[in-house]
């Protein structure tokens, strides 16, 4: 059974300094994904990691992918307030398996 | 707006009654996933669909059942419905069986009374 385990779970930032959330799996896959959730809403699509060394960005975010070492990292860089929302990793073998979550919340 | 659509977006209703959840995918989608939200469980995946054949099936217990139809909309029935049957459903689509980008709906949130 597929693992996919993220930590922090919580993640409180200050406004201006830099973060990384971590994403770990226990199957090999070749599809990760990053997805963003406000409170009661629906996710949004961030990023899909298709291979090794895949490196996306977007604005203050960029998520990496090692298949090797079953790890996504998800970078944020100078954070905002608008950064604050819960952030999702999720694996794609037959199904896309989702890790807890990492609550993110910006202060100034 | 992912082009995911759908509906109802809430639904109340009382144990041991059955509802319909009804999703349209984004145009031109063939896969169609559907996902329940609850704050103990996390997300977990319940079933997907690719073209009208099941695909894949996950913890989708027996009082559940789901389709898609030939016109690619997908339906999730829940039968003898539970206190912890109260969740946010999600259905989200994808162009190809194993995605590449997959889409979220806005969720069909169920509170059974």
């Amino acid at each position: 059974e597929l693992k996919v385990e993220q930590n922090p779970l919580f993640l409180s930032m200050q406004e201006g300094k830099n973060y990384t959330i971590y994403c770990n799996y226990s199957t090999t896959s070749d599809r990760l994904y990053w997805y963003r959730q406000d409170p009661g809403k629906s996710l949004e699509s961030l990023f899909v990691l298709l291979s090794n060394g895949a490196v996306k960005q977007e604005g203050r975010l960029m998520a990496s992918l090692d298949t090797k070492a079953r790890l996504s990292t998800l970078h944020i860089t100078a954070a905002v307030h608008d950064l604050s929302a819960t952030y999702f990793c999720a694996v794609l073998i037959y199904k896309l398996s989702f890790g807890a979550g990492t609550t993110v919340t910006v202060r100034a | 707006d992912s082009g995911v659509t759908q509906t109802p977006k809430h639904l109340i209703t009382a144990t041991g009654q059955r509802v319909t959840l009804r999703c349209s995918p984004r145009s031109g989608d063939l896969s169609v996933y559907w996902y329940q939200q609850s704050l103990d469980q996390g997300l977990q995946f319940l079933i997907q669909y690719y073209n009208g054949e099941e695909r894949a099936k996950g913890n989708i217990l027996e009082r559940f059942s789901a389709q898609q139809f030939p016109d690619l909309h997908s339906e999730l029935n829940l039968s003898s419905l539970e206190l912890g049957d109260s969740a946010l459903y999600f259905c989200a689509s994808s162009g190809a069986p194993r995605g590449n980008t997959i889409y979220f709906g806005e969720g069909s949130w169920l509170t059974v009374v």
